[in-house]
């Protein structure tokens, strides 16, 4: 496609209940990243993949989330035993990797309600 | 502190004005800045980017860099109603590979017709 694209667009769950978001990025992109937004807040970073290298997972907030990418294709966040702080828009990104990376180009984001 | 300090406005101003979006920062290693334009409820757009300090125009849109100030600018000649918008600025290159961006909380702008 043209764009990165996500699924769901919202998704309303229970707490306590796992989730799962997904992310297709720009044919061809080889990094691909996951952030949190927050209402009122900044893009918080929570994960890169770039290749087959080693994820950086360092912006994780807890063992209750993790995710994965397939190659340089589709990407999923899980987020187990969802809480009501975990409410916010998730938002992927993809770029071209190396010196490019800094130029990211999101998708609209999956936007989290937990009730 | 945190590392992006960003005025969360909102600020309203006439079509036709020119507008001027700032930034200040902590972290004298960041090396590339970005200005995103975020409408409601939808993901953030890339309009500018910028490596080290200097200026860049694209358009109505110029970004400007001081590094020696740790301040970023982001202006806007003859604004329109549509770029009524949400600005993030973010930045990066302070270390690692992982090109991660660090965001200010992002500037609710109004263009008012």
């Amino acid at each position: 496609g043209a764009g990165v694209s996500q699924s769901p667009s919202n998704k309303v769950t229970e707490k306590g209940k796992d989730v799962e978001l997904r992310c297709d990025p720009i044919s061809g992109h080889t990094a691909l990243y996951w952030y949190r937004q927050r209402l009122g807040q900044g893009l918080e970073f929570l994960i890169y993949f770039q290749g087959n290298s080693a994820p950086d997972k360092s912006g994780l907030p807890s063992d209750r989330f993790s995710a994965e990418r397939t190659g340089e294709s589709v990407s999923t966040l899980t987020i187990q035993r969802t809480q009501q702080e975990d409410s916010a828009v998730y938002l992927c990104a993809s770029s071209r990797g190396g010196s490019a990376g800094n130029e990211q180009f999101f998708g609209p984001g999956t936007r989290l309600t937990v009730l | 502190q945190k590392e992006v300090e960003q005025d969360p406005g909102p600020l309203s101003v006439p079509e036709g004005a020119i507008v001027s979006l700032n930034c200040t920062y902590s972290n004298s290693a960041f090396q590339y800045f970005m200005w995103y334009r975020q409408y409601s409820r939808k993901g953030p757009e890339l309009l500018m980017y910028t490596y080290s300090s200097g200026n860049k125009e694209d358009g109505r849109f110029t970004a400007q860099v001081d590094k020696s100030s740790k301040y970023i600018s982001l202006f806007i000649r003859d604004s329109q109603p549509s770029d009524s918008a949400t600005y993030l600025c973010a930045m990066s290159g302070y270390g690692g590979a992982t090109n991660k961006l660090i965001f200010g909380t992002g500037t609710l702008l109004a263009v008012q017709p």
